[in-house]
């Protein structure tokens, strides 16, 4: 079966880190470009990273840029995003994408 | 970055009868490629969100068809010829010419 399932999610304080993982599976990880998009609760959707099939190029939203790292590990079908000094704006439901595809989310609180 | 404004924001429609939201950008989204990256997603209340369409108009594998997308340059709609209940979410504009990648505010579609 074609999926991505999120993880990594979960309670962490201001100014704490967190990393998510995504595992793909039923295509080949490693042709294709993968994206983070987040949606804070009852809000939109917003683009957070992508990176290229080879990981070699990566974008970053202004409001993540420096403090957020996407990566992937093509021999592992896994894409990361690692999250540092993380605020109350980054509380959201984190979603990995591969074009046409989405993962389930996993959810990120910020709070003490 | 690119603005993308969609309207309405809220969409009552009736069972059976067509819904359009138009979505526009405040730059052209035709790349040097020749092609125009405008998506459309959508979100039923609460699942992970969906592709429908890429392109402006290319339906995804699965997307019924009486799903469909028209526009050009900055100026595009997405069209339901006929509600039915399971079309009742958020639908989303999206676009994948410029960096950051961008999405429209949503748009709430709901049964009368």
């Amino acid at each position: 079966e074609v999926q991505l399932l999120e993880s990594g999610g979960g309670l962490v304080q201001p100014g704490g880190s967190l990393r998510l993982s995504c595992v793909a599976s039923g295509f080949t990880f490693s042709n294709y470009a993968m994206t983070w998009v987040r949606q804070a609760p009852g809000k939109g959707l917003q683009w957070v990273s992508a990176i290229t099939d080879s990981g070699g190029s990566t974008k970053y939203a202004d409001s993540v840029k420096g403090r957020f790292t996407i990566s992937r590990d093509n021999s592992k079908n896994t894409l990361y995003l690692q999250m540092n000094s993380l605020g109350a704006e980054d509380t959201a439901v984190y979603y990995c994408a591969k074009a046409g595809l989405w993962g389930q989310g996993t959810l990120v609180t910020v709070s003490s | 970055d690119v603005v993308m404004t969609q309207s309405p924001l809220s969409l009552p429609v009736t069972l059976g009868q067509p819904a359009s939201i138009s979505c526009r950008s405040n730059q052209s989204l035709l790349y040097s490629d020749g092609n125009t990256y405008l998506n459309w997603f959508q979100q039923r209340p609460g699942q992970s969100p969906r592709r429908l369409i890429y392109q402006v108009s290319n339906r995804d594998s699965g997307v019924p068809d009486r799903f469909s997308g028209s526009g050009s340059g900055s100026d595009f709609t997405l069209k339901i010829s006929r509600v039915e209940a399971e079309d009742v979410g958020v639908y989303y504009c999206m676009q994948g010419a410029y960096w950051p990648r961008t999405f429209g505010q949503g748009t709430k579609v709901e049964i009368k």
